[in-house]
């Protein structure tokens, strides 16, 4: 079993929608981060986060350590959105598999 | 400000040749992470490397090593390629030790064929 689950695998969304993305983990961590995997394989980090909330544009993380759950909320998407997001727990970075989500115009 | 570069941005290799790949991090980041991930699979964790040293090591066999040099700059030497090795290598950098604020940052990349 994989130590940090992703929901839903893949996403498909109409421009417009909230999106939610749902990473569970199992190990003990010290921070959880959210990466965003475009097409080529470029990756940027989103947030990294060990408690509570954070914020950028349209995008909100949240983490709950005693539930040892986070999750990223795109407001307003966009088909630039369209991408892989990983969430990723730190110390040894373990990854999720990733959320494919494809935003429709 | 020059983000984290990698080299070369693709490289065919045949079954057991060796591989190098190079990352030189933002300036200032001490900290160098690499990472593999192959077709169909997520990212796996590699190698970090802190002030020259291997901090961490992933689930890999030694055939993948690595080091760090003293500007920090790093390789990723992968020996006796196997086909399965075929896969996008992903080096990220960031503050090391003290000022280590656990944000990374990562390079676009360097795609490894294995025939």
């Amino acid at each position: 079993k994989n130590e940090v689950e992703q929901s839903p695998q893949n996403l498909t969304a109409q421009e417009g929608e909230f999106i939610t993305i749902n990473c569970s983990y199992s190990v003990g961590i010290s921070a959880l981060h959210w990466l965003q995997q475009h097409p080529g394989g470029g990756i940027v980090s989103l947030f990294m986060l060990s408690s509570g909330k954070k914020k950028h544009g349209r995008l909100i993380a949240t983490i709950n350590i005693q539930e040892k759950h986070s999750s990223l909320h795109i407001t307003a998407s966009h088909p630039r959105d369209s991408a892989v997001y990983i969430c990723a727990a730190r110390n040894d970075m373990r990854f999720g598999a990733g959320t494919r989500l494809t935003v429709k115009p | 400000e020059a983000g984290v570069t990698q080299s070369p941005t693709h490289l065919i290799k045949t079954r057991g040749q060796q591989a190098t790949l190079r990352c030189s991090p933002i300036s200032g980041h001490t900290s160098v992470y690499w990472y593999q991930q192959a077709l169909g699979l997520g990212l796996q964790f590699l190698l970090w490397y802190d002030e020259g040293e291997e901090r961490n090591r992933g689930n890999f066999p030694p055939r993948f090593s690595g080091r760090q040099f003293p500007n920090y700059s790093s390789e990723l030497n992968v020996n006796a390629l196997e086909l399965e090795d075929s896969a996008l290598y992903l080096c990220a950098s960031s503050f090391g030790g003290g000022r280590n604020t656990g944000e990374l940052f990562f390079g676009e990349g360097s795609r490894l064929t294995v025939l």
